[in-house]
């Protein structure tokens, strides 16, 4: 079975702290995920990497950054946390091939005081 | 990514079995049926996917209408542990080679959220 480990189920953070969120696959996936969830809004696309030091935009980038140094993992940054970025998130990985699906993580719950 | 239709909410008594039904008709040629749930405070997970036959795996059985445009999940025996939302999604065949982060984003509708009775 596939595995998509993040490092932690719940995290409290302060305004203006750097944040690191750390995921790791065990399927040697190419494509990994960041997505964050909220009621109301579903799911949303942060920062999307097809392979080893490539990232591309998703829907909502602005203030995080993304890291992938290894192929089975792939690192959200929040540069300077704001409470806006209270969420949870979502890590996920996938084979390179057009048919398969996307594996999630458990999630972080992230709330930032 | 073509529309699906779920009933919003649906009840199964334990070890019972549950059909979960998707409506697709505007599915096209090239797109994949995939279903994924998610447990309360936990991430989605992936359940099954198909194309034209009908597939089995551990999970689940997914059921595809000869026309596709409607497919059924089947969970075999209800345990309360099954108790989640769960969405149809239809994911067209992407070229093997990267075209941009939309082309692999994941978009859920409201899903069908199960009840398991005991």
């Amino acid at each position: 079975d596939v595995k998509v480990t993040q490092s932690s189920r719940y995290l409290v953070k302060r305004t203006g702290e750097k944040v690191f969120l750390e995921c790791v696959q065990d399927m040697d996936h190419e494509n990994m995920f960041w997505y964050r969830q909220d009621p109301g809004l579903g799911l949303r696309l942060i920062y999307f990497s097809y392979d080893v030091k490539m990232k591309e935009k998703g829907d909502i980038p602005e203030g995080y950054s993304v890291s992938r140094e290894k192929k089975e993992r792939f690192s959200l940054i929040l540069e300077s946390a704001s409470t806006n970025q209270t969420s949870m998130y979502l890590c996920a990985s996938r084979n390179l091939m057009s048919n398969q699906p996307q594996h999630f993580g458990d999630g972080t719950r992230l709330s930032i005081l | 990514d073509a529309k699906t239709t779920q009933p919003n909410s649906m009840e199964s008594n334990e070890e019972e079995p549950v059909h979960l039904p998707c409506n697709h008709s505007t599915i096209s040629g090239t797109d994949y049926i995939h279903w994924y749930r998610q447990l309360p405070s936990q991430g989605p997970e992936y359940v099954i996917h198909g194309l034209t036959s009908n597939v089995n795996n551990r999970m689940a059985s997914l059921a595809i209408a000869e026309d596709r445009k409607s497919s059924t999940l089947i969970l075999h025996r209800a345990t309360l542990r099954d108790a989640a939302v769960y969405y149809c999604i239809l994911r067209d065949i992407t070229p093997p080679h990267y075209s941009g982060a939309g082309s692999y984003q994941l978009t859920f509708g409201k899903g069908t959220k199960l009840s398991v009775i005991p």
